[in-house]
């Protein structure tokens, strides 16, 4: 298994550009989430769907958007990217939500100049 | 509002014991985790605590008291390659939704 993949890894955005990062999980887990990380600070939940077809916002949602039309994927969309959207993004899942393990992609470390 | 407090650095030496504090405030408490991050890595998940009590997973074990708020990591026999961030999350729901804290980093010396 591959687990969660996440691509690109790197990016670098002009301020107004849009662009999706793709989130990938080939383990069967219903639960997907999309995390933040900026230098120094925790992760922040920006939106996580309990399967397919279910999404809802988590701690920072706006700017964003997701879709969830298989349970493999999980894409994240920023719309009219800002110097305040560059930061690390983390895409995770879990079997079954709760008290579960949750998995982490690599990452994608965008910058928005 | 939701917020977990944690240290933000800690020193150690190889072969030594070590806890991190994690305090927390927050509604509809489901449970409190753990994660490592090395630097430049993806977290990766190192225990749960739903109930009072200890959990332990060979060198590492973890606390919590619903009553207090509060929980711990414990790091036995640290090795170097133990520095990294640690980070409690707060699980608040069955959906697994996490509230990060803002995380420790451990520095390890030989």
């Amino acid at each position: 298994n591959a687990g969660v993949t996440q691509t690109p890894k790197f990016r670098i955005l002009k301020i107004g550009q849009s662009m999706t990062l793709q989130c990938t999980q080939d383990m069967n887990h219903n639960y997907m989430y999309w995390y933040r990380q900026d230098p120094g600070m925790g992760l922040k939940l920006i939106y996580y769907s309990v399967g397919a077809g279910i999404t809802d916002k988590g701690e920072v949602p706006n700017g964003y958007n997701v879709s969830r039309s298989t349970t493999e994927d999980f894409p994240l969309r920023l719309e009219l990217a800002a110097p305040s959207q560059t930061s690390v993004y983390f895409c995770a899942s879990s079997f079954s939500g709760g008290a579960d393990e949750q998995f982490f992609g690599p990452g994608t470390r965008l910058t928005v100049l | 509002g939701q917020s977990l407090e944690q240290p933000s650095e800690v020193t150690a030496v190889e072969g030594a014991i070590v806890q991190i504090n994690c305090t927390y405030q927050t509604s509809g408490f489901y449970g409190l985790s753990w994660y490592q991050q090395h630097d430049g890595g993806a977290p990766t998940f190192l225990s749960y605590n739903g109930l009072d009590g200890l959990e332990e997973t060979g060198r590492f074990s973890s606390f919590l008291s619903r009553s207090d708020s509060y929980g711990y990591l414990l790091l036995q026999e640290l090795q170097m390659k133990d520095s990294a961030s640690y980070f409690c999350a707060v699980i608040f729901s069955n959906t697994g939704k996490l509230i990060f804290g803002q995380g420790t980093t451990l520095q390890v010396k030989p």
